[in-house]
């Protein structure tokens, strides 16, 4: 079966530093992996994807994402980190077996301390 | 463009009692999601509409959850009796087709509250 998880329940960062929120996935086959993004009271906004080709993908707000297919790995990374990028970050994998649904982590809290 | 429109945004009831969420996805958006999101967890997939057909209704609590695409356009997700276990934000998403390798695009949520 498809999963994803995000072992981190909570990732705290200083305002400039660099930021790198994780994800790992369990696929039989091609990964196509997303990263979503949710602040309070609000629905998930995509961030970027990765479907097949460059390992290193770049999506909104300035965020980018590392694939790393022998480590299963799908990091979400930023090179200097804003107090407004606090939010609930979700990695999802989609279930291309059968009925293509997307699969969600349990999601990472990022705090961005001024 | 419009996004994905909801409501209500929010819903206080008590247990045994019933409620409904609406959902009017992207125009032009062949599948329609509903995921129930606990405080704390990730989105949990509810029931997938292509059109108006059911594809993964393999979550779903049948003995107290429906949900319908009649026309394949917007979608109504019921809850009858509602237990204290479903207080949850519901989502609903839509995305260009089901097996294309887009993005889902997310609706602000309905927040229920189970007395």
């Amino acid at each position: 079966a498809q999963s994803v998880a995000q072992p981190e329940d909570q990732v705290n960062v200083a305002e400039g530093n660099p930021l790198t929120v994780k994800c790992t996935y369990s696929v039989s086959g091609n990964p196509y992996l997303f990263w979503y993004v949710q602040y309070p009271n609000r629905g998930l906004q995509f961030l970027l994807k990765y479907i097949t080709g460059d390992n290193l993908v770049k999506g909104s707000y300035g965020f980018e994402a590392e694939f790393n297919k022998s480590q299963t790995s799908f990091h979400l990374k930023k090179p200097s980190a804003l107090v407004s990028d606090s939010a609930l970050y979700f990695c999802a994998v989609r279930d291309l077996s059968g009925t293509y649904k997307y699969i969600f982590g349990t999601g990472t809290r990022l705090k961005v301390l001024a | 463009e419009a996004g994905v429109a909801q409501s209500p945004r929010y819903k206080i009831i008590e247990k045994r009692q019933s409620v409904a969420f609406w959902c009017n996805p992207i125009s032009g958006h062949a599948t329609l999601y509903w995921y129930q999101q606990i405080l704390g967890q990730g989105p949990k997939l509810l029931i997938q509409f292509q059109n108006n057909g059911v594809v993964d209704d393999s979550q779903l609590p049948k003995d107290r959850f429906s949900a319908e695409r009649l026309k394949g356009v917007d979608s109504t997700l019921k809850i009858q009796p509602a237990k204290l276990e479903d207080s949850a934000v519901y989502l609903c998403a839509s995305s260009l087709s089901w097996g294309n390798t887009g993005e889902l695009f997310f609706g602000e949520g309905s927040r229920l509250t189970v007395l």
